[in-house]
């Protein structure tokens, strides 16, 4: 069974500062990794998507990286803004059948002013 | 464009009270998900669908029942609510593109997530 772990669970960081998000998952036979964004009281916005097939994804200040056979991803932020608040989790697409995700409980992010 | 919507966006219920949330894409997808989010157990799989007329198990799909009659829409039905199911509901919509090529399996599934319904259970 897929499980899916993001550490730190809650992560402060003053305004400015590059950071670095973690997620860890113990099956390597994935199809692809997301990360995805959820602000307080609203649903999820995906982020990036690295297919198992890639290294990493760049999308503006965020860049996802992805080493599958450590079962490992991260997802840096830089030059970190007060709007970047909020909870991000990261979802892996596991092979075997049932094609469906599997998330990480996720990082809440506060950036201070 | 409205995306994936979800309805109602609140609502309280009695135990033993039945009730269905709505999902609702016009982005024709073929996959559709609903998930449960509590705090601290993060989001959980309830039931999903492949396809209109398909719908499986997910991880946490006691008490509940979904149905996919037409592409766009699955709903998630509370036969007879427990106190337990007060959570916020999510749905969520994906096409799918699951492959083989050259020895290398990979897959496009770019979840699309509604706003959420916040359901309580008294």
């Amino acid at each position: 069974k897929q499980e899916v772990t993001q550490i730190p669970a809650a992560l402060s960081v003053p305004e400015g500062e590059n950071l670095v998000l973690n997620c860890s998952f113990t099956d390597s036979a994935i199809y692809n990794l997301q990360w995805f964004r959820q602000d307080p009281g609203k649903g999820l916005t995906s982020l990036l998507l690295i297919q198992s097939s890639q290294r990493e994804q760049t999308s503006g200040r965020l860049n996802a990286s992805l080493d599958k056979s450590s079962g490992r991803s991260t997802l840096y932020i830089a030059a970190s803004q007060p709007g970047d608040s909020a909870t991000y989790l990261c979802a892996v697409l596991t092979q075997g059948g049932s094609e469906k995700l599997v998330f990480g409980k996720g990082t809440k992010l506060t950036v201070n002013p | 464009n409205a995306g994936v919507t979800q309805t109602p966006k609140f609502r309280v219920l009695k135990t033993g009270q039945s009730m269905t949330l709505l999902c609702a894409q016009d982005m024709n997808h073929e996959y559709m998900y609903w998930y449960r989010q509590d705090p601290g157990m993060g989001l959980r799989l309830i039931h999903y669908s492949v396809g209109e007329g398909t719908t499986a198990k997910g991880e946490v799909p006691d008490g509940y029942n979904v149905s996919r009659l037409k592409k766009q829409n699955f709903l998630l039905g509370l036969e007879s609510a427990a106190p337990s199911q007060t959570s916020v509901y999510f749905c969520a919509s994906s096409y799918a593109d699951f492959g083989t090529v050259l020895g290398r399996t990979s897959g496009a599934n770019v979840l699309t997530f509604g706003a959420g319904s916040r359901l309580t259970v008294l």
